[in-house]
């Protein structure tokens, strides 16, 4: 069965620190896609990354940076120098197989909060 | 172009009432997905439809829950008989097809609160 787990339920830095989200997942499948969703205080869910099973490049976009270890089944998130609009609840989920369950697994979510 | 609408973005029934949520995906988009998000389970898969298919139930909690999708674009989830347990934010998703790849855009939600 798939599972995604977000063991950091709260994380409080100062602004400009460095701060990494961790994901790690469970599933049975070989393909499968890993996604990072944004949930600022206004409610929507925003779509930052995609990733499917046979590409483990990190990503950089930006201060964003994303780093998928299929040996550890992490799929972990680093905001560089965070800013205050960096604030927000930031969700791991995945999605398994080519055909067959369409839906998103999501972890509880990590609430990020960047001080000034 | 415009993103996924939901409406009433705020729901306030008495127990035992039935609601009506609506979801407009992103114009183009063929597949509808709805999910749930509450303090005590997270986010949770409902429901999603793929064109003029059946959709897939399986994540629907009870059958006072239902869903349909009209003319492959707007849809609408009701739920009959509220309870409590069903206070939660409900919210839409659209992709521009059904299968992993295809990344799921959400809307801002409709928060319902059963009294």
């Amino acid at each position: 069965a798939q599972k995604v787990t977000q063991a950091q339920t709260e994380i409080s830095v100062v602004e400009k620190e460095d701060v990494t989200l961790d994901c790690v997942y469970e599933t049975r499948d070989t393909t499968y896609y890993l996604f990072w969703y944004k949930q600022p205080p206004s409610g929507e869910l925003v779509f930052l990354i995609r990733r499917n099973s046979f590409d483990e490049q990190n990503e950089i976009s930006g201060r964003y940076s994303w780093n998928f270890q299929k040996s550890t089944s992490s799929f972990n998130f680093t905001i560089t120098a965070s800013q205050v609009v960096d604030s927000a609840v930031y969700f791991c989920a995945l999605s398994e197989g080519i055909q067959g369950a369409q839906k998103l697994v999501f972890g509880q979510g990590t609430r990020l909060t960047i001080n000034p | 172009g415009a993103g996924v609408s939901q409406s009433p973005s705020n729901k306030v029934t008495e127990k035992g009432k039935d609601v009506e949520l609506r979801c407009d995906p992103i114009s183009g988009h063929t597949a509808l997905y709805w999910y749930r998000q509450s303090l005590g389970q997270g986010l949770e898969f409902l429901i999603y439809f793929q064109g003029n298919s059946a959709p897939d139930k399986s994540g629907l909690p009870s059958d006072r829950f239902s869903a349909e999708r009209t003319g492959g674009s707007v849809s609408t989830l009701t739920i009959q008989r509220t309870q409590q347990e069903d206070s939660a934010v409900y919210l839409c998703a659209s992709s521009l097809a059904v299968g992993p790849k295809y990344t799921q855009y959400f809307g801002p939600g409709t928060r319902l609160t059963v009294l």
